[in-house]
This record gives structure tokens, C-alpha cells and sequence, in this order.
């Protein structure tokens, strides 16, 4: 069981937009701590999406953002294309662990 | 722009040490303050961080592997490697190396990963 929960999957047709909800706790989220978003496709190294709850590394188109609010956070994602179907992971540290902590992965799939 | 590369056995025995090398390109592994990172990702679930060790010196693991992980710097290589002692079936994973630049923000640059299977 992943110390950040993420819905298993979450799905939207072409032009509309989806979040993706990630929960934390006292110790990760809740503590303060940042929380970045990466996007896997099989088989490839997992892209660094959001950082810092809300902000983009450039190449990231701005239909990616993020936000964070108490023990949680979110992905939004607007104007969905094909491409986007993948699946995203939340991540922040945990002070307990003295480590990195993830959330379990949402598959996108774009109807 | 930095790449990294994992390379390692992909067939270990039960019972066996697990050895993975991640080739850095691109930056050198001894100059600024980086994290360096192993991450895994059991089939069909999500990423479990393993443990990273700062260019500056130290290391910190994941403290569900106990006493089994260790990582290490070559800095004549470029290289930066993880062991992983006494392995079973539950280590079967693709391993990830990765670079961050700041121990609370995660992983920045990863590599494509490397599967490992534990199998007699």
C-alpha cells in the first residue's frame, strides 16, 4: 500500500479536462512538503510533470498544472490529447521515512 | 542535459546480491549538491524509493529494507551503484536510477530502468 493514494484510474474524451487527487498525510503532504507529479508511459523513463505543487519545467505545456491544499494535492489536466494517455504518479517527502514516499499511479486513459 | 543509464544481471538467484550501476552522461556525478537515487517498481504497482546518496557525502535508505540496500559513488567511472543483499522473489522489479537536486523536491532526471527478476 503506497503512503499517497491516487484513484486507480480516471478517463476523458479528447478537449476536456481531468484531475488526478492525491492524499498524504501529517508526515508527507500535510507537513509541508512539495509535491511533484511525474507521467510514465511503459517501457520509458517517468517525466517530470509538476514541482513544487504547482510548477512547470519548461517543455511542459501549461494544460499540466498542479495544486496542493492540507493533506492533499492534485493534477489537472485540460484540452486532453491521445498523447496524453499514461499513467502519473504524486511524490513528496516524508519526514517518518526520511525519504521519498509515491503514490500508487493513475492510469489516464483518453476515451 | 544529464542521462542516466541503469545496467545490471537481469536473472539473480534467491538468496543472492543484487549489484546495479547507473552511468551517468552528460554532468559529473562529484560536482554539485545532487541526490543520487534508486527507485523500483514491483510489476504492475507503483514506484518504492530504495535509497540516494548525496554528492556532498551520506547516504539514506528506505528503512523497509532494513540493513539488506546499500548504495555508492565512483566518481572515476561516472558511476553510482546500488546493492542489494540476500535477495528473494519479492525484489523482482524494474530498478531506476535518478538524480535530484534537492532531497524534498524528488527525482528530476531518471533512467529508462532496468528489470531484474529473482528466479532459481
Amino acid at each position: 500500500q503506497s503512503a499517497l493514494t491516487q484513484p486507480p484510474s480516471v478517463s476523458g474524451a479528447p478537449g476536456q479536462r481531468v484531475t488526478i487527487s492525491c492524499t498524504g498525510s501529517s508526515s508527507n503532504i500535510g507537513a509541508g512538503y512539495d509535491v511533484q507529479w511525474y507521467q510514465h508511459l511503459p517501457g520509458a523513463a517517468p517525466k517530470f510533470l509538476i514541482y513544487g505543487n504547482m510548477k512547470r519545467p519548461s517543455g511542459v505545456p501549461d494544460r499540466f498544472s498542479g495544486s496542493k491544499s492540507g493533506t492533499s494535492a492534485s493534477l489537472a489536466i485540460t484540452g486532453l490529447q491521445a498523447e496524453d494517455e499514461a499513467t502519473y504518479y504524486c511524490q513528496a517527502y516524508d519526514r517518518s521515512l526520511s525519504g521519498w514516499v509515491f503514490g500508487g499511479g493513475t492510469k489516464l486513459t483518453v476515451l | 542535459q544529464v542521462q542516466l543509464q541503469e545496467s545490471g544481471p537481469g536473472l539473480v538467484k534467491p538468496s543472492q546480491t543484487l549489484s546495479l550501476t547507473c552511468t551517468v552522461s552528460g554532468a559529473s556525478i562529484n560536482s554539485g549538491g545532487y541526490y543520487w537515487s534508486w527507485i523500483r517498481q514491483h510489476p504492475g504497482k507503483g514506484l518504492e524509493w530504495l535509497g540516494y546518496i548525496y554528492s556532498g557525502g551520506g547516504t539514506y535508505y528506505n528503512p523497509s529494507l532494513k540493513s539488506r540496500v546499500s548504495i555508492s559513488i565512483d566518481t572515476s567511472q561516472n558511476q553510482f551503484s546500488l546493492k542489494l543483499i540476500s535477495v528473494t522473489a519479492a525484489d523482482t522489479a524494474v530498478y531506476y536510477c535518478a538524480r535530484a537536486g534537492y532531497y524534498a523536491s524528488g527525482p528530476i532526471s531518471w533512467g529508462q530502468g532496468t528489470l531484474l527478476t529473482v528466479s532459481s
